[in-house]
């Protein structure tokens, strides 16, 4: 299995461009997480999808987040206008029943750098 | 809430035992794990208590203590390459899967 493939692996763009991440899944799980990390906040969960439903966006921090799964084997995160503050790691993680497993399956991570 | 807490640092020696700890919010809680992320890479999974008690695997092992809302993660005859960092984690409500802040774990020659 090829595991979770995120990508671009690194972005770096101006403020007020918009910027979005991709993400495959591993195929077969059911549930998807974005999560974004940095020294000062450490890995904060966004959003994530069941079978590719919403079920909690309040960790997204403002309007200008948006996430969707358009089905079970993509996912975007897009940045519209971004900021220097978004500048981060954005790690897409997978999972199959992650609440009887704890385990999910993560990517290798997007490094956004907003100048 | 939903939040874990955990030490920011440990240092240990080559060939020592050390012990992370983690203790959660009760609310929602279904159980403890536990990742590794090295500098620049992205986090593995290394275990999961479901139910109390301790769960080995290999110089790792995880505990769990529901009553006392507590876990750790023991990292037995350690090496240089276990230099990282650990996360503890929970999958409030079986879904909402919150980390806690990390410890940074070096271990020294």
């Amino acid at each position: 299995d090829a595991g979770v493939i995120q990508s671009p692996r690194h972005e770096v763009t101006e403020m007020g461009q918009e910027v979005t991440l991709r993400c495959k899944p591993i195929s077969g799980h059911n549930s998807l997480f974005w999560y974004r990390q940095t020294m000062m906040r450490g890995l904060e969960l966004l959003i994530y999808f069941n079978n590719n439903v919403p079920i909690d966006d309040s960790g997204m921090p403002e309007d200008r987040f948006s996430a969707k799964m358009p089905n079970a084997s993509f996912s975007t995160l897009k940045i519209q206008p971004s900021e220097p503050r978004d500048s981060a790691v954005y790690f897409c993680a997978s999972s199959l029943q992650a609440g009887n497993t704890g385990e999910l399956f993560f990517g290798e991570g997007s490094r956004l750098t907003v100048l | 809430g939903q939040s874990l807490e955990q030490p920011s640092e440990v240092t240990a020696v080559e060939g020592a035992i050390v012990q992370i700890n983690c203790t959660y919010q009760t609310s929602g809680f279904y159980g403890l794990s536990w990742y590794q992320q090295h500098d620049g890479g992205a986090p593995t999974f290394l275990s999961y208590n479901a139910l109390d008690g301790l769960e080995e695997t290999g110089r790792f092992s995880s505990f769990l203590s529901r009553s006392d809302s507590y876990g750790y993660l023991l990292l037995q005859e350690l090496q240089m390459k276990d230099s990282a960092s650990y996360f503890c984690a929970a999958p409030f409500g079986g879904q909402n899967f919150v980390f806690g802040p990390g410890t940074r774990l070096s271990v020294l020659p």
